[in-house]
């Protein structure tokens, strides 16, 4: 089993619908990533959470530490949102390194 | 300043060459990182410096794959007599101990081996 688990792998939606996505980790954390990547490669930080929620625009991050699991929802969803959605975590006694999940693709149509 | 930058973006080359990638942080950050992902996955961990210091390698790193950071600056990933299973993309990323040490990735380089 993964340490980082995201669900679901593939995402459809229609523009303007509202989509979450969900990560749940095995491991102690420190603090954790919400990473967008469009086709290409170049990985954008969306969020760096370790408790409670964050919101910036019409992205939304919220953490459960107890529960060990995280939530990025994308509000009125806009084709240009379309790309892959990474979670990653940072253990609370590494370096600072990264463990990721194997991401979530997101297409939406208009 | 203008993020993180990696070169090449791109690198074919033939089984058996030697390859060199390079990273420049944002020049405050005294943390870098390399990372490697392949094809539908997620990034994985290589290796980690604090300033000059290598200070972690991932048992992926084989003894194939050398890395350095000469003066806290720049850093290079070097890839001796490549396979076919080294072809991935090359990520970098960077952060600031002492400050909220979020990570700031390049835009990676993507190498193919043939």
């Amino acid at each position: 089993k993964n340490e980082v688990e995201q669900s679901p792998q593939n995402l459809t939606a229609q523009e303007g619908e509202f989509i979450t996505i969900n990560c749940s980790y095995s491991v102690g954390i420190s603090a954790l990533h919400w990473l967008q990547q469009h086709p290409g490669g170049g990985i954008v930080s969306l969020f760096m959470l370790s408790s409670g929620k964050k919101k910036h625009g019409r992205l939304i991050a919220t953490i459960n530490i107890q529960e060990k699991h995280s939530s990025l929802h994308i509000t009125a969803s806009h084709p240009r949102d379309s790309a892959v959605y990474i979670c990653a975590v940072k253990g609370g006694t590494s370096y600072g390194k990264l463990t990721f999940g194997q991401g979530t693709i997101l297409t939406v149509h208009p | 300043d203008t993020g993180v930058s990696q070169d090449p973006r791109h690198k074919i080359t033939k089984r058996g060459q030697n390859v060199t990638f390079r990273c420049d942080p944002i020049s405050e950050h005294n943390r870098l990182y390399w990372y490697r992902q392949t094809l539908g996955q997620g990034p994985e961990f290589l290796t980690y410096f604090q300033n000059e210091a290598q200070l972690e390698k991932s048992r992926l790193l084989s003894d194939r794959f050398s890395a350095e950071r000469p003066k806290g600056s720049f850093s290079t990933l070097e890839i001796q007599r490549t396979e076919q299973g080294d072809s991935a993309m090359y990520l970098c990323a960077s952060s600031l101990w002492g400050g909220t040490d979020e990570q700031f990735f390049g835009p990676g380089t993507r190498l193919t081996v043939l």
